[in-house]
């Protein structure tokens, strides 16, 4: 089975700064993928960023970053530069590949609000 | 693309009454999926197809829920008799084959079901 934790309800940042947004992830699969989704006020789930479990290198995808520490089964989110339409509520998801049977498992989520 | 379809946006109906909530995937997609988000257990996978044959129904919280896909581009999720309990956001999803290697799951702006 998979868990996923997002032990943080919510965080504030102050716009044009950085923030990281922490997730931490429970698989017993050796391939797996992660991914941040981010659920506006118009409650649409939109990917922001995807990390390949076999990848070392960290995925990158414009202002937004993670640090994917897979010994400690963690998985950040950085957004640089925020912009007030980063407010959002933003998801940690991992889906373990074991075939067609796989699930994609979302944490609680954390809500961010970034402030002018 | 018009991306996946959901309707209704929104639905109030009284306990007991039958609810219907339908979705068109992306079309060339063959996978589907059914998510509930509620505050207490955040998003929950509750079914999903594969050219149009239910994969894993495992998440479907009782008999009273029920899912059918007749065709590639149209499912429909039905809640008969409706309970207050069952107020939520659902979502649709959809990907393409080999979603499970972690190709990207493309959701719905949601159904917000309130059963009061």
């Amino acid at each position: 089975a998979q868990t996923v934790t997002q032990s943080q309800p919510e965080m504030s940042v102050q716009e044009a700064e950085t923030v990281t947004l922490s997730c931490t992830y429970d698989t017993s699969e050796s391939n797996y993928y992660l991914f941040w989704y981010k659920q506006p006020p118009s409650r649409q789930m939109i990917l922001v960023i995807r990390q390949e479990a076999y990848k070392q290198q960290n995925a990158t995808e414009n202002r937004f970053s993670v640090n994917f520490q897979k010994a400690a089964k963690s998985f950040s989110l950085k957004i640089s530069d925020s912009q007030l339409g980063d407010t959002a509520m933003y998801f940690c998801a991992s889906l373990s590949y074991t075939g067609a049977n796989s699930k994609l498992t979302f944490g609680k989520g954390i809500t961010l609000s970034v402030r002018p | 693309d018009a991306g996946v379809i959901q309707s209704p946006r929104h639905e109030v109906t009284e306990m007991g009454q039958e609810v219907t909530l339908r979705c068109k995937p992306i079309s060339g997609h063959d996978y589907l999926f059914w998510y509930r988000q509620t505050m207490m257990r955040g998003l929950e996978l509750l079914i999903y197809f594969n050219n149009n044959v239910p994969i894993d129904d495992s998440g479907m919280p009782e008999d009273r829920f029920s899912a059918k896909m007749p065709n590639a581009s149209f499912s429909t999720l039905k809640i008969q008799p409706s309970e207050p309990r069952d107020s939520a956001v659902y979502f649709c999803a959809s990907s393409f084959y080999q979603w499970y290697s972690g190709n990207t799951i493309y959701f719905g702006e949601g159904s917000w079901l309130t059963v009061v």
